[in-house]
């Protein structure tokens, strides 16, 4: 079955440190997305990527890093910048940007 | 400023009714509105797309109106089951000349419970 998978499902982080969340979709859509959910709040945009070795910076890029060197992969990095990571983090991709969006299950990021 | 509202009081409804969730917003021009489900610790689920030069868009038991003149879209879920129980979140698209940036923006969702 097509979909996304994002991984690892929990993710904890040490002070000072960098991590990286995974998501992969096998749709064989152009755009994917990175969201931030925080609890009783929408979804707020990271970055997104149109296109392979493209992407924009969205509402809340600061703190963040993103690549997206193959269609089906978007990565993205949480620096040690980002003071306030703990959230529920959601990637999605469509077949072009305007399209409705199809979501993982997300990665849910606490501070040890 | 933008902004999207929805109620952020949950909605209480009896099985077999209908439920008619919010979705206004202000300072907006949306070329289309989605509307999706989200379930406790998943990921949204897309449920109907509306374009501005469209009122109303029907799926099996949902529907969703569009009124640009009023800046309000409105979902309806007609009789209505425990199993529709979830959060519904609007979101609006629309395309900025200035950066050429097409993005979507949510709403903060709206809690449905159906009770049996």
């Amino acid at each position: 079955d097509g979909g996304i998978t994002q991984s690892p499902k929990y993710l904890f982080r040490k002070e000072g440190q960098n991590v990286t969340l995974s998501c992969e979709q096998n749709l064989n859509h152009d755009a994917m997305y990175w969201y931030r959910q925080d609890p009783g709040q929408g979804l707020r945009l990271i970055y997104y990527s149109q296109i392979v070795n493209d992407f924009q910076k969205g509402d809340i890029a600061e703190g963040y890093s993103v690549s997206r060197e193959k269609k089906e992969s978007f990565p993205l990095t949480v620096t040690s910048a980002q003071k306030n990571p703990t959230a529920f983090y959601l990637c999605a991709s469509s077949d072009r940007v305007s399209q409705p969006q199809h979501f993982g299950d997300g990665t849910r990021l606490s501070i040890l | 400023s933008q902004k999207i509202e929805q109620n952020s009081e949950a909605l209480n409804i009896q099985e077999g009714k209908t439920a008619t969730l919010t979705c206004n917003y202000t300072n907006y021009s949306p070329a289309y509105l989605q509307w999706y489900r989200q379930d406790p610790g998943r990921g949204p689920v897309f449920l109907l797309l509306i374009r501005e030069n469209e009122k109303e868009k029907r799926k099996e038991r949902l529907k969703v109106t569009f009124d640009t003149t009023l800046k309000q879209s409105l979902f309806h879920i007609t009789a209505s089951q425990p199993a529709d129980s979830a959060t519904y979140l609007c979101a609006l698209g629309e395309f900025t000349w200035d950066t050429g940036r097409r993005a979507l923006t949510f709403g903060s969702g709206t809690r449905l419970q159906v009770q049996p």
